[in-house]
């Protein structure tokens, strides 16, 4: 079956340092790849995708993240976190069928 | 959050008994989703409406059902309401960009 993974159930960071969240894909083709966020008690934000072209895409609120075929990865990348940064992070993939599957979810804690 | 409401914004209902969500959207996008999410198992699709009438079912459809006689809004019925379908579920909306905007979600509880 297509799907993401995210491997990590949680990510701490101290504010200030680099942040990574992890997402692989199992999608045959092309995949169009999306990352989203949600703050507590909140619907989910749209952060940034993937659909083809460059493979570092950058998205909303300082985040990027970088499409990596051999690797079939889709990470997320923010160079210095904040702590508002502390949030649930979710990869999602689509086969332009305009419906969304996705990750488990990533849980952000970013630490004064 | 987009142009979407969804109401209630919070539920209490008796195992068995029908239960009605909406959603509305100001922003004239075509296509319109139901999701549910539980811990564990992110988001997932209940169904998804692709113009007015026009719906058809997700991943996790099954003690559902839904409605769209207008552009801007989407119905989702719980049939007879069971305690496995206890959570939060959130509309969204997109209008073919593939990028979803999501409302504030619905906390539904089954007793």
């Amino acid at each position: 079956a297509q799907s993401v993974a995210q491997p990590e159930d949680q990510v701490n960071v101290a504010e200030g340092n680099p942040l990574t969240v992890k997402c692989t894909y199992s999608v045959s083709g092309n995949p169009y790849l999306f990352w989203y966020v949600q703050y507590p008690n909140r619907g989910l934000q749209f952060l940034l995708k993937y659909i083809t072209g460059d493979n570092l895409v950058k998205g909303s609120y300082g985040f990027e993240a970088e499409f990596n075929k051999s690797q079939t990865s889709f990470h997320l990348k923010k160079p210095s976190a904040l702590v508002s940064d502390s949030a649930l992070y979710f990869c999602a993939f689509s086969r332009n069928d305009y419906k969304l599957s996705f990750g488990a979810g990533t849980t952000v804690t970013v630490r004064a | 959050d987009a142009g979407i409401t969804q109401s209630p914004r919070h539920k209490v209902t008796e195992t068995g008994t029908p239960v009605t969500l909406r959603c509305h959207q100001t922003e004239n996008h075509r296509y319109m989703y139901w999701y549910r999410q539980d811990p564990g198992h992110g988001l997932r699709l209940i169904h998804y409406s692709y113009g007015v009438k026009d719906t058809d079912k997700g991943e996790v459809s099954d003690g559902y059902s839904v409605s769209r006689s207008k552009t801007e809004d989407f119905l989702l019925t719980l049939e007879s309401a069971t305690s496995s379908q206890t959570s939060v579920y959130f509309c969204a909306i997109s209008e073919g960009g593939m990028e979803q905007y999501f409302g504030p979600g619905t906390r539904l509880t089954v007793t």
